[in-house]
């Protein structure tokens, strides 16, 4: 059974621009989480969602938002990008909310 | 709250010796789960081995094993026989069970591991 894919792998922005990341989860996961991950600040949760709802959010500004698809993909969005935006963004599946979190390979956002 | 403190910024081990990763937790919650992952420098988290706050015996997963101390408010990782593949970070994390719904991971700020031939 195929992975978590994140699309792009690799990414570099310009302060004031705006980034779509997208997340296929495993074949059959229902709920999608989002992390942050920077030298400084860790991992930190971004948001959840399950059966195209959002579950739970983490503490972020508006300028990050989410959604998911019917077929369970989900996007993260990013506006306004700041430097401090800069970090591997990883999204995780699970089957449900209750199961363990599997892991992509993690999207590189640069901001210049 | 939760809270999960990894002490150990770095480690080195031998190839073939057992090595464990220390992390503690702080929560107030009822029920909760505790993980580990493992990242290697390609960024991707790999799921480790799990813990319920209920679960009577020690997790094992292949030369994974948990060392749960639950009075100890403690959840550290073994790893028998380490490998060079071994060399990574490690995460800790706690997640909140809140009955059918259940809260996101609270990740430590890591452990690296080192593994030498």
């Amino acid at each position: 059974k195929a992975g978590v894919t994140q699309t792009p792998r690799y990414l570099i922005k310009t302060r004031g621009q705006q980034v779509t990341l997208s997340c296929s989860p495993i074949s059959g996961h229902r709920s999608v989480s989002w992390y942050q991950q920077t030298p400084g600040q860790g991992l930190q949760f971004l948001f959840e969602y399950f059966s195209e709802t959002q579950r739970n959010k983490g503490n972020f500004p508006g300028r990050f938002s989410g959604r998911q698809f019917s077929n369970s993909r989900s996007e993260m969005n990013v506006s306004t990008l700041e430097l401090g935006d800069s970090a591997l963004y990883l999204c995780a599946s699970s089957l449900g909310p209750a199961e363990t979190q599997y892991f992509g390979p993690g999207t590189r956002l640069l901001v210049l | 709250a939760q809270k999960i403190t990894q002490t150990q910024p770095g480690m080195f081990v031998q190839e073939k010796e057992a090595v464990t990763l220390d992390c503690t937790y702080d929560t107030s919650d009822p029920s909760y789960g505790l993980f580990w992952y493992k990242q290697p420098s390609s960024g991707e988290m790999i799921f480790l081995i799990y813990q319920g706050s209920y679960d009577q015996q020690n997790a094992t997963e292949g030369r994974y094993s948990l060392n749960f101390q639950k009075a100890r408010k403690s959840a550290n990782l073994v790893i028998s026989a380490s490998q060079l593949g071994d060399s990574a970070m490690y995460f800790c994390a706690s997640r909140a069970d809140y009955g059918g719904s259940q809260g996101n991971l609270i990740f430590g700020k890591g452990t690296k591991l080192s593994v030498k031939p």
